[in-house]
């Protein structure tokens, strides 16, 4: 039921481009992406609902494919403050209750 | 504003200790509340979840309970801790209106 995250863990200069990837094997209702830097807690980032609507937060946006049960969240000029975990947390109902994915490691170097 | 304070920050304690952990929330009313553990490396994952007072659902069978004695504080306990409860414990947050999760400051648990 965990959703899965691709990729794993990337590397990046300042000002490049990044997708990570989330996609579940359940239909979904709603998909959360958030932002973790070590030793804090993870900050929230954008929601998308069903409808498959695509949203923008700064530089980085993200969009939902409901029928395929996938999200992408793109990350354009990164910047070093980007560096951190990032965790998709999916929904199947509006019970609020989200699942994690395994979260993907990005760097991003000067 | 809405505040959620979580304490301690860090615990080390003994294999078969107690354990009690707490959380508040302040400037909101009948949160959705949520305890979640996050082992090292790993990810995120869901312990317990709380729509209200004497309505707690257990995500994952463990040694760890949880209870929510008044409707903004949400307890996370053990009566004898293993090792594999080391991690980091984050209580979060939800309203009614929005489906956006607020991220307490964690507690970083040791068990030795």
């Amino acid at each position: 039921q965990q959703p899965v995250q691709s990729p794993q863990a990337v590397i990046l200069r300042e000002g490049e481009d990044a997708v990570i990837n989330c996609s579940s094997s359940k239909a979904l209702y709603s998909v959360h992406w958030y932002r973790q830097k070590h030793g804090e807690a993870p900050v929230f980032l954008m929601i998308l609902l069903k409808g498959g609507e695509q949203k923008g937060h700064e530089k980085i946006s993200a969009s939902f494919n409901e029928k395929k049960q996938q999200s992408s969240l793109y990350l354009t000029a990164s910047q070093l403050s980007y560096s951190g975990t990032y965790f998709c947390g999916t929904g199947a109902d509006s019970s609020y209750k989200l699942i994690f994915g395994s979260g993907t490691r990005l760097l991003v170097r000067p | 504003s809405q505040t959620i304070h979580q304490w301690p920050a860090t615990l080390v304690q003994p294999v078969g200790s107690p354990l009690s952990l707490e959380c508040t929330v302040e400037g909101t009313s009948n949160p959705n509340l949520y305890w979640y553990r996050q082992a090292a490396g790993r990810g995120l994952q869901l312990l317990f979840y709380s729509i209200g007072i004497d309505q707690i659902s257990s995500e994952v069978p463990q040694n760890l309970s949880a209870s929510r004695p008044q409707d903004r504080q949400f307890i996370l306990s053990s009566k004898k801790l293993l090792l594999s409860d080391s991690g980091f414990y984050l209580c979060a947050w939800s309203g009614w209106t929005t489906e956006k999760l607020f991220f307490g400051s964690g507690t970083q648990l040791s068990v030795l």
